[in-house]
């Protein structure tokens, strides 16, 4: 079955350092999705990206859609602690509604 | 606006004792989800209802069952509970089958702990 893996796992970085996180899918994607979920809480959807290359930005984040639809990352600059939290990114599986999620990238930022 | 209401938000079972999750949305959302999170593996897919009325397995569907009652409200139900099922279970929602733009709604989760 498809499978979307995340690296890297977990990433520490000192407040004003930038974080990247990289997502592969072993399958072509109509779209992707990412989300962050703040320690203790529940996902938050964040973006979706449809078009091949497409680059999406919000505010210090930077979203980016592969040339072949299987591969994705978000790049955040200058990092801040309210940037903690993990980040996943997730593809629809097959023709139904339904999400396969990334492994998630944990990110720590401290002062 | 609420968004999705899971209840409850805690939960202590033993094993081979059931119990139901709620999950309720208030958004006329089409589309159901459960999912459960256990760490290091991500997000996993239990059951997913498409439309009211119809339900289908998903990832890891073993050991539970699920109800879409009516449009607002999805449950999930443990019949026999046992420590592998300790995890976090969050209920989600989307407008579509497959989300354009909006993606999911998730409830705040319930922290499940079977003895």
């Amino acid at each position: 079955g498809q499978q979307v893996m995340q690296i890297p796992q977990y990433q520490h970085v000192q407040e004003g350092e930038d974080f990247t996180t990289y997502c592969n899918s072993s399958t072509t994607l109509s779209n992707i999705q990412w989300y962050k979920q703040r320690p203790g809480g529940h996902p938050v959807f964040l973006i979706q990206l449809v078009k091949s290359g497409e680059v999406k930005k919000q505010k210090r984040l930077t979203f980016q859609f592969g040339e072949a639809k299987k591969n994705s990352s978000l790049h955040i600059t200058a990092t801040q602690t309210t940037d903690v939290g993990t980040y996943f990114c997730a593809g629809p599986t097959g023709t139904a509604s339904k999400l396969t999620f990334g492994t998630g990238t944990r990110l720590q930022v401290t002062l | 606006n609420a968004g999705v209401t899971q209840t409850p938000k805690f939960q202590v079972l033993k094993t081979g004792q059931s119990m139901t999750l709620q999950c309720a949305q208030d958004m006329n959302h089409n589309s159901m989800y459960w999912y459960r999170q256990d760490p290091g593996m991500g997000l996993r897919l239990i059951y997913y209802s498409a439309s009211e009325g119809t339900t289908d397995k998903g990832e890891v569907p073993n050991g539970y069952n699920v109800s879409r009652l009516n449009k607002r409200e999805f449950s999930l139900r443990l019949e026999s509970a046992a420590p592998s099922q300790t995890s976090v279970y969050f209920c989600a929602s989307s407008r579509d089958r497959v989300p354009l733009g909006y993606g999911y709604t998730f409830g705040s989760g319930t922290r499940l702990t079977v003895v």
